[in-house]
């Protein structure tokens, strides 16, 4: 089955550690987008990539780094210069180039500070 | 930018009963997704509204836009357990090179009394 595959399910983040959490999808999408929600909020888009080797900033990429080296993986780093990273980081996918396609979501990767 | 605002933010609603959500836009919505999170886990993609006064139905749920596109309401009839979850109304950006960007309301949390 085609789907959207985020690893770990939990991650614990040191002071001053940077933490990569992995995204994978098979649906052939071309556009992948990376959301942070925390508790009692809606997502707000970190960065997002139309296609390989090209992504954009979202709306808080201050922190947080991508990179996209192929179509079917988009991983996002977390940094030290992240100052308030605990939270909820889901991963999604889309179509490109059709008109109003719903995005994909994987499960989610639940990040601490130990 | 544009913005969403869901209300209620959270309700209790006994098995059997109606509820509603809605979602009103600052500004015109191009296309408007409805999607459902169970907590901790992705969101699950239920419907997409494009035009005014548009009306989808799938199972027990039904979806709306407005005719002036800035308002939509999720209706669930009957509601039984398996409806509890957060709802969250998504909506495209208006300009389609930014990418199928979604901006997301902060959603609502729904609560089924048996």
């Amino acid at each position: 089955d085609g789907g959207i595959t985020q690893s770990p399910k939990y991650l614990f983040r040191k002071e001053g550690q940077n933490v990569t959490l992995s995204c994978e999808q098979n649906l052939n999408h071309d556009a992948m987008y990376w959301y942070r929600q925390d508790p009692g909020q809606g997502l707000r888009l970190i960065y997002y990539s139309q296609i390989v080797n090209d992504f954009q900033k979202g709306d808080i990429a201050e922190g947080y780094s991508v990179s996209r080296e192929k179509k079917e993986s988009f991983p996002l780093t977390v940094t030290s210069a992240q100052k308030n990273p605990t939270a909820f980081y889901l991963c999604a996918s889309s179509r490109q180039g059709y008109s109003n396609q719903p995005q994909h979501f994987g499960d989610g990767t639940r990040l601490s500070i130990l | 930018s544009q913005e969403l605002e869901q209300s209620p933010q959270s309700l209790i609603v006994q098995e059997g009963k109606n509820l509603t959500i809605n979602c009103t836009s600052s500004k015109t919505l191009y296309g408007l997704y409805w999607y459902k999170q169970k907590y901790g886990e992705g969101l699950i993609f239920l419907m997409m509204l494009q035009k005014g006064g548009e009306e989808k139905s799938h199972e027990k749920i039904t979806a709306k836009l407005d005719e002036k596109k800035q308002q939509s309401s999720l209706h669930i009839t009957a509601s039984q357990p398996s409806h509890a979850g957060i709802y969250l109304c998504g909506a495209d950006g208006a300009i389609k090179a930014a990418g199928n960007k979604l901006t997301f309301g902060g959603g609502t949390r729904v609560l089924v009394k048996p």
